[in-house]
């Protein structure tokens, strides 16, 4: 079946300007996590969402980053007011339940100049 | 903060050889997951061994969680050019859904 799909693959922004990525999971999966790999590091949790709900947000930065699921299948991470620090690639990550296999999507690289 | 800390960080060995990489971690967990990435994009998930569980072998890797040192192992035998990647081991929590991951070991398989 198909993976977590995401897009854009790649997004360059000016610096202030607000973004949105999407995430499209595994059908069937009811938990989506969003991660943030910078360069040469291992990825840092965002957000977690058991269906429609963020049941976990703790990694999110700033409140300048919000998401949402509203129907508990695709996911959008959004960035207002981008800053060059946000330039990373951005990971979601899809699981048929908690404590299983989380399976990760391609990845959106965003730079911001 | 990264709760997993692979050794070494960078390995470069022999198509043939074998590949062993550490993961250290400092709370309880529920489950370590290796998962494997190529150019810095996808992950791509290898292995989950929960904490009741001593070893458990996939194919060519083999992987070991012993809880009362917090550590693991990823073994992979007979490596071959295709598996140079980064490898990194993640945690996670019995309270939490969360991933915590490590810094990641850096596999070059020279043919």
């Amino acid at each position: 079946g198909a993976g977590v799909s995401q897009t854009p693959s790649n997004k360059v922004t000016e610096k202030g300007k607000y973004v949105e990525l999407r995430c499209d999971p595994i059908s069937g999966h009811t938990a989506l996590y969003w991660y943030r790999q910078s360069l040469g590091q291992g990825p840092e949790f965002l957000i977690y969402f058991q269906g429609t709900g963020a049941a976990d947000d703790s990694g999110l930065p700033n409140d300048r980053f919000f998401a949402v699921r509203p129907e508990g299948s695709v996911s959008t991470l959004k960035i207002q007011r981008t800053e060059r620090g946000d330039s990373a690639v951005y990971l979601c990550a899809s699981s048929f339940s908690d404590y299983n296999e989380q399976f990760f999507g391609p990845g959106t690289r965003l730079t911001v100049l | 903060s990264q709760q997993g800390e692979e050794d070494p960080q960078a390995l470069s060995i022999q198509e043939g050889e074998n590949a062993t990489m550490n993961c250290s971690y400092k709370t309880s967990i529920n489950n370590l997951q290796w998962y494997r990435q190529n150019s810095g994009r996808g992950l791509v998930h290898l292995i989950l061994i929960r904490s009741n569980e001593r070893e458990k072998h996939s194919g060519r890797l083999r992987v070991t969680l012993d809880t009362s040192k917090k550590s693991s192992s990823l073994l992979i035998t007979a490596s071959r050019a295709a598996d140079t990647a980064s490898y990194f081991c993640a945690t996670q929590r019995a309270a939490g859904n969360k991933l915590t991951f490590g810094g990641g070991t850096r596999v070059l398989v020279k043919p």
